[in-house]
């Protein structure tokens, strides 16, 4: 079924610990998304990306690096998991900025 | 932050009642959407008006939009069950490729 796909659903980090998370979609969508949601706080956006090749800050970019080497792929990168970071996961995807479609999520907690 | 605030935070009915629930936000926007998101899933979207539009519906779903008023409203009519879920508005600007999200409203409607 064509959607968003991220992977992985549940992840336990330590302290310092490096990790990716990989978006991947098949509709052929320009735009993708990076969102963190915690009790509470809403969803606020990490990292976006307008196209292959580009990505760009959000709200809470601090402790994420991003890269959009395929059109495709969004990938989420934590260098050095703090317990901060612990948190809902989600990306979403859109053409013309007319619906997201999300993935189902990744649940992360950093010890 | 432009990011949108809905009213009330919580919200509890019985089953074939309606449901009103509000958002607001600070800036100018391009079109303003509304997702459903049931418990530990990602969010689900629902529909979108446009800054030029004032009501739309879709199916027990009705949308109105006050731009002067930077203010939105959800009306889920004959409420079910199955609508028990949180609801998230989120904003478009017209100047940038980002979206906005509230910090949603929790709708429990008890069979």
């Amino acid at each position: 079924n064509a959607g968003v796909t991220q992977t992985p659903k549940f992840r336990v980090l330590k302290t310092g610990q490096s990790m990716t998370l990989l978006c991947a979609q098949d509709m052929n969508h320009e735009y993708m998304y990076w969102y963190r949601q915690d009790p509470g706080m809403g969803l606020r956006l990490i990292h976006y990306s307008v196209g292959e090749g580009t990505t760009a800050k959000g709200e809470v970019p601090d402790g994420y690096n991003v890269s959009r080497l395929k059109k495709q792929n969004f990938l989420l990168g934590l260098e050095s998991a703090a317990p901060s970071q612990t948190s809902v996961y989600f990306c979403a995807s859109t053409g013309r900025l007319y619906g997201y479609t999300f993935g189902s999520g990744t649940r992360l907690t950093v010890v | 932050s432009q990011q949108g605030e809905e009213d009330p935070q919580a919200l509890s009915i019985q089953e074939g009642e309606n449901a009103t629930m509000n958002c607001s936000y600070k800036t100018s926007i391009n079109n303003l959407q509304w997702y459903r998101q049931n418990s530990g899933r990602g969010l689900v979207h629902l529909i979108l008006i446009r800054s030029n539009e004032r009501e739309k519906h879709s199916g027990r779903l009705r949308v109105t939009l006050d731009t002067s008023k930077k203010s939105s409203s959800l009306l889920i009519t004959a409420s079910r069950a199955a609508d028990t879920a949180s609801y998230f508005c989120a904003t478009v600007l017209n100047t940038g490729n980002q979206f906005y999200f509230g910090t949603g409203t929790s709708l429990t409607v008890i069979p």
